[in-house]
């Protein structure tokens, strides 16, 4: 079964551009997660979808948003980039049925904001 | 923020040594799992350990899991170079879907 996929792998923006980022998880897996990993903050939860609703939210400003699609595919979209933002962000998808799975991380994106 | 603390922040150690990594959390939990994670890249799930279970094995690696004193302990026995890479805890709680929160985790180096 092929893990979790996310592209692009690395992206470069300059402040007051958006981004999307795509996460496609494991087949057969309904829920996607995301969170945001820096140096000084470690690793932060943004949000979870299951069935394209989002079931949970971190404490991210409203510029963080994300969606999923039938298919169970993710996107995650930053608008108004601050340099703050330059972090590696990663999806992890789960079956979704319960609150106890292990959840199966992807390679990551790198975002740097210039 | 982060649930809590990992312990220590930096291991260094030779090869065939064993390597211990504490995480302490603070709130109820329904699980938790460690994590590895090799130059930045992305989290490879290692081990998950109920709330109701004390000891758990895969491998190489042992944990525990005191939920009275709050907190966790990975073991890796024989450590290899190929075992150099950082280590996070994370815990899911509550009735919180698909969140988890991770320590700040522990850098772990094994010389060869």
């Amino acid at each position: 079964k092929a893990g979790v996929t996310q592209t692009p792998r690395y992206l470069i923006k300059t402040r007051g551009q958006q981004v999307t980022l795509s996460c496609s998880p494991i087949s057969g897996h309904r829920s996607v997660s995301w969170y945001q990993q820096t140096p000084g903050q470690g690793l932060q939860f943004l949000f979870e979808y299951f069935s394209e609703t989002q079931r949970n939210k971190g404490n991210f400003p409203g510029r963080f948003s994300g969606r999923q699609f039938s298919n169970s595919r993710s996107e995650m979209n930053v608008s108004t980039l601050e340099l703050g933002d330059s972090a590696l962000y990663l999806c992890a998808s789960s079956l979704g049925g319960t609150r106890e799975e292990t959840q199966y991380f992807g390679p990551g994106t790198r975002l740097l904001v210039l | 923020s982060q649930q809590g603390e990992e312990d220590p922040q930096a291991l260094s150690i030779q090869e065939g040594e064993n390597a211990t990594m504490n995480c302490s959390y603070k709130t109820s939990i329904n699980n938790l799992q460690w994590y590895r994670q090799n130059s930045g890249r992305g989290l490879v799930h290692l081990i998950l350990i109920r709330s109701n279970e004390r000891e758990k094995h895969s491998g190489r690696l042992r944990v525990t899991l005191d939920t009275s004193k709050k907190s966790s302990s990975l073991l890796i026995t024989a450590s290899r170079a190929a075992d150099t890479a950082s280590y996070f805890c994370a815990t899911s709680g509550g009735t919180s879907y698909g969140k988890l929160t991770f320590g700040q985790g522990t850098i772990l180096t094994v010389h060869p």
